[in-house]
């Protein structure tokens, strides 16, 4: 079974501290593909990134990076200087490819996130 | 591009009516999702349409229901509402071709059933 594992609910750290989230995934298949939402309270998930199974390139975007790590089904993802504008829920989630044109995307339960000024 | 876009975004039912949610997918994108949003489940999976049929199907009750049209949008219903039905509703598009492309998702339909 597949699942996807955020051990940490809350995070609050003060504005310019680094922040890593942490996300743990199971899956037995051997092609799948990872994501990273924010919601911010508005409701509406943004989309940040995707990872291949494939492709264990860590990713940097701006003060975002991604650590995948497939020895230990992690992808971690780290603000650097954090600012208030990050303070959002963050979700992990797991796709698998399915074998048909169906393929199920699983959410972990998600990250709170707390910038403080 | 204008992103999903999802009607209305709020409402508010009481027990036993029943309700429908539109959601516009993004200008070329074929496949809808539609997720439920609760506190204590978090983001669960209902259904997903692809070319007018539905491709996929979670773990919900038959009172769940939708459907695709032709150019795209797509609509769910819930019928004889419950309670428990109070959540966030969320629908995502994708290109939808192989079913593995990225979802982007509207800003959702916060329904609260009384």
């Amino acid at each position: 079974a597949q699942k996807v594992t955020q051990a940490q609910t809350e995070i609050s750290v003060v504005e310019k501290e680094d922040v890593t989230l942490d996300c743990v995934y199971e899956t037995r298949d051997t092609t799948y593909y990872l994501f990273w939402y924010k919601q911010p309270p508005s409701g509406e998930l943004v989309f940040l990134i995707r990872r291949n199974s494939f492709d264990e390139q860590n990713e940097i975007s701006g003060r975002y990076s991604w650590n995948f790590q497939k020895s230990t089904s992690s992808f971690n993802f780290t603000i650097t200087a954090s600012q208030v504008v990050d303070s959002a829920v963050y979700f992990c989630a797991l796709r698998d490819p399915g074998y048909s044109s169906a393929s199920k995307i699983i959410f972990g339960s998600g990250t709170r996130l707390s910038i403080r000024p | 591009k204008a992103g999903v876009t999802q009607t209305p975004r709020y409402l508010i039912k009481t027990r036993g009516q029943q309700v429908t949610l539109s959601c516009s997918p993004i200008s070329g994108h074929r496949s809808v999702s539609w997720y439920q949003q609760t506190p204590g489940q978090g983001l669960q999976f209902l259904f997903e349409y692809f070319s007018e049929t539905q491709r996929n199907k979670g773990n919900f009750p038959g009172r769940f229901s939708g459907r695709q049209f032709s150019n795209s949008r797509s609509e769910m219903n819930v019928s004889t509402l419950e309670l428990g039905d109070s959540a966030l509703y969320l629908c995502a598009s994708s290109l939808g071709g192989t079913g593995i492309e990225t979802q982007y998702f509207g800003p959702g339909t916060r329904l609260l059933v009384l």
